[in-house]
């Protein structure tokens, strides 16, 4: 049983617009929630997290919005760039478990 | 520069054969982590160590073994290799403390025929 799913394999968005990848979860002790961006032939980078106390979370272009009743997070990306092109995955953790559990991830891919 | 370190960065193995993968960290975490990455089935944790001296069963940890003598080193050893254990290795580590985030190596990238 997935605990974590990222249902869109792919995702092709224009360089400016916005990119949303999405996230399900089925497990809710999940307290902690984080995005990894991950290149070719690279070890996955840590994005963005958020807590469970929290519904929304910014970094300059990125923000993560977590829904708790839908079980359901998002990564926006604004305005996407040509560098964003990436596998991204999302994680989610229980309390101090610090193990995480990932979903099989997005591959985004910003066109010029 | 501190970070993790991976070796080898890649390696063909012939079935039935041992292999130590090695990771190794410079940032004095507490806990390390080992994770395969297959196409479309994205990363699962094979086996974990919260501190020094301590490992715990990941996900998919048949097949694999580890251990954690010192803080730094954390191999992850296939006693026999099979076919179904190519795939795309990659260690991390994270503070084991607060927000936690863990930092990835570079992977290695094994091959068993």
């Amino acid at each position: 049983d997935q605990q974590v799913k990222q249902n869109s394999p792919s995702l092709s968005v224009q360089e400016g617009r916005i990119s949303i990848l999405n996230c399900d979860y089925t497990n809710s002790m999940f307290d902690y929630f984080l995005w990894y961006k991950k290149y070719p032939a690279e070890g996955p980078t840590f994005l963005i997290s958020i807590s469970s106390i929290k519904d929304k979370n910014e970094d300059g272009r990125f923000t993560v919005f977590l829904n708790k009743s839908a079980k359901h997070l998002s990564l926006h990306i604004v305005p996407s760039q040509p560098g964003d092109s990436a596998v991204y995955f999302c994680a989610a953790r229980v309390g101090s478990n610090y193990k995480l559990t990932f979903g099989k991830g997005t591959l985004l891919t910003v066109n010029p | 520069i501190a970070g993790i370190t991976q070796a080898p960065t890649s390696q063909i193995l012939a079935a039935g054969r041992r292999m130590t993968l090695r990771c190794t960290q410079d940032m004095r975490h507490n806990a390390m982590y080992w994770y395969r990455q297959d196409l479309g089935l994205g990363l699962r944790l094979i086996h974990y160590s919260n501190t020094a001296g301590t490992t715990g069963k990941g996900e998919v940890p048949d097949g694999y073994s580890v251990s954690r003598a010192n803080t730094d080193d954390f191999p992850l050893t296939l006693a026999s290799a099979v076919p179904s254990q190519t795939s795309v290795y990659f260690c991390a580590s994270s503070p084991g403390t607060g927000a936690d985030t863990q930092y990835f190596g570079p992977g290695t990238r094994l091959t068993v025929l």
